[in-house]
């Protein structure tokens, strides 16, 4: 079975400051690991994704993630936050040979001036 | 562009009538989900197919049912609405591969009175 754990319902940061969100996963076999972001009244988009190539995956909007084996991680980083980037955010794992994500339940990044 | 369609976007229903969700995907993917989103759960997996025939249920497909007669379609059906189904539903597609990304639709908010 798999499982997502994301620490934090709710992040504040000011406008320009470092973001981190984390996220800490569950699997028996190498995982694929997903970011996605939900802005208000939306679908969710893809932000980036691990699999199995580079741990350092960059995304959009100047987002990044590493996956930590040892520590099984997926923090998302952004080094400047921007009053757009405030939005829900959500981590996902999946496996080899299954199609069906599992989510964690949801980061609120909430950006201020 | 390929896209993923769900309708209505909103619908408020009564208790116990039948309703029924579309979602339509003109990616061509075989894989197609169903999403539930409630607060402080992030997004439960109510039913997914992969591919014309077949059906399987997720995490929370208790109340509610599929059918994929065609690639592009996979509508939702809740047979009796009850007032624990009124969410925000999502539909998702993806193509074969476990790393491959779900694109997800809009959305539709439901309301069971």
């Amino acid at each position: 079975a798999q499982s997502v754990t994301q620490l934090g319902s709710h992040v504040s940061v000011s406008e320009g400051a470092l973001v981190l969100l984390r996220c800490n996963y569950s699997s028996s076999v190498p995982p694929y690991l997903f970011w996605y972001v939900q802005y208000p009244n939306q679908g969710l988009q893809l932000l980036l994704k691990y699999t199995s190539a580079a741990t350092l995956v960059k995304g959009i909007n100047g987002f990044e993630a590493e996956f930590k084996k040892s520590e099984t991680s997926f923090h998302l980083t952004k080094p400047s936050a921007h009053m757009s980037d405030a939005a829900e955010y959500f981590c996902a794992v999946s496996r080899a040979g299954y199609s069906t994500l599992t989510f964690g339940k949801g980061t609120m990044l909430l950006v201020s001036p | 562009d390929a896209e993923i369609t769900q309708s209505p976007r909103h619908k408020i229903t009564e208790t116990g009538r039948q309703v029924t969700l579309a979602c339509h995907q003109t990616w061509n993917h075989n894989n197609m989900f169903w999403y539930r989103q409630d607060l402080g759960h992030g997004l439960r997996l109510i039913h997914y197919s992969y591919g014309v025939q077949d059906t399987n249920k997720g995490e929370v497909s208790d109340g509610y049912s599929v059918s994929r007669s065609n690639t592009e379609d996979l509508p939702l059906t809740l047979e009796s609405a009850a007032s624990s189904q009124t969410s925000v539903y999502f539909c998702a597609s993806k193509g074969a591969g476990a790393s491959d990304t779900q694109y997800f639709g809009p959305g539709t908010r439901l309301t069971v009175l």
